[in-house]
């Protein structure tokens, strides 16, 4: 059984850098049957795709905050990662990781419970 | 980016109605279009992939169908469980892109 597991501070403060793990558990992160990605939900409001990371290393990052973007993989641990740089109120959200699946149309069959980002001072 | 609009965006129904619940992407998706429940404070559970296959585990009154622009998810009788908001995704073209949910609730 596959889990997802996001770790980080609760709390940031409006221009520093948010940073969160995704513990994977039960299956690898190196297949390459699936990709990575954090997706990200603020309070009230729908689902925003963050970035992806690819079994290779490769990885996509959504042009709106590509420029604050960095997600890392520790195969090591089966851990990815997720930086977000220069914060500010609008990035407070629930931050989600997930596996989208290549074989069942890069679907998102697994999530993690999310964690809550608050960004104030 | 492509554009995912939902309609309707709330609705009231009773257990063992049928619900429809329709999607829209702003150019065409192929068969790329995923649906997801969600329930207060939990992360989203998918449901439907590639438009009309039911992930597995999920009951068989949930259904999907459409291609190209449209789609729906269907659920032929609502149950207790089914009240939660649904939200459709396009994995066709990065950044893959949610339309805005449909909030089900009970009448």
């Amino acid at each position: 059984q596959l889990q997802l597991q996001e770790s980080g501070p609760g709390l940031v403060k409006p221009s520093e850098t948010l940073s969160l793990t995704c513990t994977v558990s039960g299956g690898s992160i190196s297949s390459s049957s699936y990709y990575w990605a954090w997706i990200r939900q603020p309070p009230g409001k729908g689902l925003e795709w963050i970035g992806t990371l690819y079994y290779d290393g490769n990885t996509y990052y959504n042009p709106s905050l590509k420029s604050r973007v960095t997600i890392s993989i520790d195969t090591s641990k089966n851990q990815f990662s997720l930086k977000l740089s220069s914060v500010t109120a609008a990035d407070t959200a629930v931050y989600y990781c997930a596996r989208g699946n290549y074989g069942d149309y890069e679907s998102l069959d697994s999530w993690g419970q999310g964690t809550l980002v608050t960004v104030s001072s | 980016d492509i554009q995912m609009t939902q309609s309707p965006s709330s609705l009231s129904a009773s257990v063992g109605d049928r619900v429809t619940i329709t999607c829209r992407a702003s150019q065409s998706i192929s068969s790329y279009l995923n649906w997801y429940q969600q329930k207060p404070g939990k992360a989203p559970k998918l449901l439907i992939y590639a438009a009309s296959s039911l992930q597995s585990g999920v009951p068989s009154r949930f259904s999907g169908s459409g291609s190209g622009t449209d789609f729906t998810l269907t659920i032929s009788s609502l149950q207790p469980a089914d009240f939660a908001t649904y939200s459709c995704q396009q994995s066709y073209s990065t950044p893959f892109t949610f339309g805005p949910g449909t909030k089900v609730d009970i009448k």
